[in-house]
């Protein structure tokens, strides 16, 4: 079975705060991806990495950083926390085919909230 | 307009009712994928299709490709079907999913 973990289920923050999220995956896969879901607005991709060292900026970009040192683990960073970022962040991972779908593989979520 | 719409936004059944989700898209894409959200948890994939139909215990997806169009129906609903269900497709030559913004299903005994 596939098992993607993320560091914390729930999280509070303060304004301001440096504010780390990490995430785990155990098969192997290329791909890790970031979200965020908000009531109304569903998941919206914030951050993709296809290799280690490799990332691509997805819709929602501004106010977030990550980082992929090694292949099985991808940070989330918010450099400093805002109350508008509080949210469910979502972890996921895929293996890469080439021309051919593969389905995500989800983590459990963070709720982070920042006061 | 969003590139994946669903609808209803919100579906409340009695235990033992037919249920219909619908999802239409406007993009090519390569496949489209059905998840399931529980309350406070993590998603899970129920099916990634292409073309035709798919079954899986008491749920079935459907996709019709000329008109740009998925359902997923459930059959004899439970309690335990309760939950947000989101449509996703992959877009050609791109690794990332477009999502819609979700069904929330609520079955009452």
């Amino acid at each position: 079975d596939v098992k993607v973990t993320q560091s914390s289920r729930y999280l509070v923050k303060r304004t301001g705060e440096k504010v780390f999220l990490e995430c785990v995956q155990d098969m192997d896969h290329e791909n890790m991806f970031w979200y965020r879901q908000d009531p109304g607005l569903g998941l919206r991709l914030i951050y993709f990495s296809y290799d280690v060292k490799m990332k691509e900026k997805g819709d929602i970009p501004e106010g977030y950083s990550v980082s992929r040192e090694k292949k099985e683990r991808f940070s989330l960073i918010l450099e400093s926390a805002s109350t508008n970022q509080t949210s469910m962040y979502l972890c996921a991972s895929s293996r890469v085919f080439p021309d051919i779908p593969y389905e995500q593989y989800f983590g459990p979520g963070t709720r982070l909230t920042v006061t | 307009k969003n590139e994946v719409e669903q609808s209803p936004q919100n579906l409340t059944a009695q235990e033992g009712e037919f249920i219909t989700i619908n999802c239409s898209y406007s993009v090519g894409i390569s496949a489209l994928h059905w998840l399931q959200q529980h309350p406070g948890g993590g998603i899970v994939s129920l099916f990634m299709l292409s073309s035709g139909k798919k079954k899986h215990g008491r749920l079935i997806a459907t996709i019709n490709i000329q008109e740009k169009h998925s359902s997923l129906h459930i059959t004899a609903s439970h309690p335990r079907d309760s939950a947000v269900y989101i449509c996703a497709v992959s877009s050609y030559n791109t690794d990332k999913l477009i999502f819609g913004t979700g069904t929330r299903l609520q079955v009452f005994p």
